[in-house]
């Protein structure tokens, strides 16, 4: 969707290293998501913010860290990357607390990590 | 553990035929429930949702039904299109809860 992007799209890392996701959008919404998508699970969610400064842990945070300095952008860095944090990587952001009203996904992140 | 249950991993349909897809859920708090569709390479985008206070929300071709005494709803697409093929999840949350929790998802195949 044009309002919010996902950096980069695609990207090949080294097991050990750390990697950084971006997700930047421009409809000012509040609430921000990051959700990894994986066979036979589903999109399960790893952080989310609800403001500036303001994160929390999801279902599967381990390894994972974030930041949100700015309420355009939320950045998900994996500390020190393993094999099985490969996976397709989605952020998303909603506007009301109100989650029946549903979020918008980016196209998300590609990762593989060997 | 899962709260929200897809427990088809795909369906094949022919043209013109209902898809029915079905979900499953264990939390009873939950409020609301939705479904996405998703295309390969693209994100996830909403399709249809219902609230618990409802048992059927229609939208052109797509139906969601929502028993809540059995924590299931289904999605019918009637008659289903080629454009249809897709992976669909579905996906619950709470009333005061902004996050979502999502199924496994259904790969849906609709044949010519």
């Amino acid at each position: 969707d044009a309002g919010i992007t996902q950096s980069p799209r695609h990207k090949v890392t080294e097991t050990g290293t750390p990697v950084t996701l971006r997700c930047h959008q421009t409809e000012n919404h509040r609430y921000m998501y990051w959700y990894r998508q994986d066979p036979g699970h589903g999109l399960r969610l790893i952080h989310y913010s609800y403001g500036v400064k303001d994160t929390d842990k999801g279902e599967v945070s381990d390894g994972y860290s974030v930041s949100r300095s700015k309420t355009e952008d939320f950045l998900l860095t994996l500390e020190s990357a393993t094999s099985s944090q490969t996976s397709v990587y989605f952020c998303a952001i909603s506007e009301r607390q109100d989650t029946g009203y549903g979020y918008t996904f980016g196209s998300g992140t590609r990762l593989t990590v060997v | 553990d899962q709260q929200v249950k897809q427990n088809s991993p795909s369906l094949s349909v022919q043209e013109g035929r209902i898809s029915i897809l079905n979900c499953d859920y264990t939390n009873s708090m939950f409020d609301y429930f939705l479904w996405y569709k998703k295309y390969p390479a693209e994100g996830p985008t909403f399709l249809i949702s219902i609230s618990s206070i409802k048992d059927k929300n229609e939208d052109g071709r797509f139906t969601v039904f929502l028993n809540k005494s059995a924590k299931h709803l289904s999605l019918h697409i009637v008659p289903s299109q080629p454009g249809d093929s897709a992976v669909y999840f579905c996906a619950a949350s709470g009333r005061n809860d902004y996050k979502l929790s999502f199924g496994a998802g259904t790969t849906v195949t609709v044949r010519a």
